[in-house]
């Protein structure tokens, strides 16, 4: 079975740029979250689609958003990117059945450099 | 405001003795935590959960303890391999399964 897959895996853009990362789920699975890890702050939710509908949502500034599509892919946008938005963006999938006892499937990450 | 604090950054542990880790958290109102494994360049990596009813749940070398009136949660390691050494998130999911992430903290298992 693959595994969570996030393209690109490094990427670098100017201060005001917008951005997109893409997220592909394990396949069946319907929720894809989104995390962003920087040194001392850990891993900070963003937001979680299910089925297209985003379902959760962090304290983030409306500069990122996302969206998911019918095959469950999904993608994230941060527009006029800050130096401070340099990190390491995190999807995680699961099934998304709510009250499960499972954890997530993180993929490997896509490396966001801001300069 | 860190809802979840690991407050080790950091971690040294001999190989074959055992690790501790620490977890510290503010919100009661969870349904599970879950320790997660991430080396350099990879995602996290379930490592294992433990449900609000419990105070234990083992598996292999890992346990992890819960103390509901602390707000206290530790994973232990037995015994620490140099495997082992990578960095070791502890998270809550809520009710409405949203995962809230601590800082990390990094263990190193030296031989």
């Amino acid at each position: 079975k693959a595994g969570v897959t996030q393209t690109p895996r490094y990427l670098i853009k100017t201060r005001g740029q917008q951005v997109t990362l893409s997220c592909s789920p394990i396949s069946g699975h319907r929720s894809v979250s989104w995390y962003q890890q920087t040194p001392g702050q850990g891993l900070q939710f963003l937001f979680e689609y299910f089925s297209e509908t985003q379902r959760n949502k962090g304290n983030f500034p409306g500069r990122f958003s996302g969206r998911q599509f019918s095959n469950s892919r999904s993608e994230m946008n941060v527009s006029t990117l800050e130096l401070g938005d340099s990190a390491l963006y995190l999807c995680a999938s699961s099934p998304g059945h709510q009250g499960a006892t499972y954890g997530y499937t993180f993929g490997s990450g896509t490396r966001l450099t801001v300069v | 405001d860190q809802q979840v604090k690991q407050n080790s950054p950091s971690l040294s542990v001999q190989e074959g003795r055992i690790s501790i880790l620490n977890c510290d958290y503010t919100n009661s109102m969870f349904d599970y935590f879950l320790w997660y494994k991430k080396y350099p360049a990879e995602g996290p990596t379930f490592l294992i959960s433990i449900s609000s009813i419990k105070d234990k749940n083992e598996d292999g070398r890992f346990t992890v303890f819960l103390n509901k009136s602390a707000k206290h949660l530790s994973l232990h390691i037995v015994p620490s391999q140099p495997g082992d050494s990578a960095v070791y998130f502890c998270a809550y999911k809520t009710n409405t399964d949203k995962l809230i992430f601590g800082t990390g903290t990094r263990l190193q298992v030296f031989p």
